[in-house]
């Protein structure tokens, strides 16, 4: 069964430091997601992209993370410096989007991968 | 500005007993309401799904119930087992930028069925 890859499962750094996380989509999946989930709340987006293009990033806080989806294939998010308050639970996840009418629609399923749980001390 | 409100945060149910959890949304806009389950160390995955144009949709012992006009929707466990002691998100979507929704989660519900 196909599946939404992510690296690193965890990852503990200091404050200040730089982070990178790794997502490989279900293949032919083009719409592809980042979000954050801090301890016992929902799923927060960060970015979204369609193809290797953002579609919405409003709440990604740029000063210090980028998100970047190159091929439109996999996808890298990035913090730099990481601060106490970034300490979560980083998802990504990809959905299938169709067409209908020679415009895309996405099916409105995701799939998440398991996750990269970041620490920062 | 949190547009999709669930209730309760946590639940606890006797096996055999049935789960209620209500979710509430603001924007019209939305037409795809999911839920997704969600186990400790994994990320969430889809139960049932739901569109407005529907007012239930059953799927074996899980059942959405959607009440458009109150603009709100809720997922019933009957016989609820140990094994659904989980994590659960109510979402909508809707909303179309080029072509794309935008997934909206609630807070999630901690379900514990107790054996």
């Amino acid at each position: 069964e196909a599946e939404v890859a992510q690296s690193p499962r965890y990852k503990i750094t200091e404050k200040s430091q730089a982070v990178a996380f790794w997502c490989d989509p279900i293949s032919g999946h083009a719409t592809l997601y980042w979000y954050r989930q801090i301890l016992g709340q929902g799923p927060e987006l960060l970015v979204q992209f369609q193809d290797e293009s953002v579609v919405d990033d409003s709440q990604l806080p740029k000063d210090r993370f980028s998100a970047e989806r190159l091929k439109g294939v996999d996808s890298t998010l990035k913090i730099q410096p990481a601060e106490l308050g970034d300490s979560a639970m980083y998802l990504c996840a990809s959905s299938l989007a169709s067409w209908v009418r020679g415009r895309p629609r996405n099916t409105g399923e995701l799939f998440f991968g398991e996750g990269s749980r970041l620490t920062v001390l | 500005q949190q547009q999709v409100k669930q209730s309760p945060q946590s639940l606890i149910v006797q096996k055999g007993g049935i789960s209620i959890i209500n979710c509430a949304y603001e924007n019209t806009a939305f037409d795809y309401f999911p839920w997704y389950q969600q186990f400790p160390g994994k990320g969430p995955a889809l139960l049932i799904a739901i569109r407005p144009d529907v007012s239930e949709k059953k799927e074996g012992r899980f059942t959405i119930s959607f009440n458009k006009s109150a603009k709100q929707f809720s997922l019933h466990i009957m016989d609820s087992q140990p094994g659904d002691s989980a994590t659960y998100f109510c979402a909508a979507m809707g909303g179309r930028f080029r072509g794309s929704y935008i997934p909206t989660f609630g807070r999630g519900t901690s379900l514990i069925v107790h054996p």
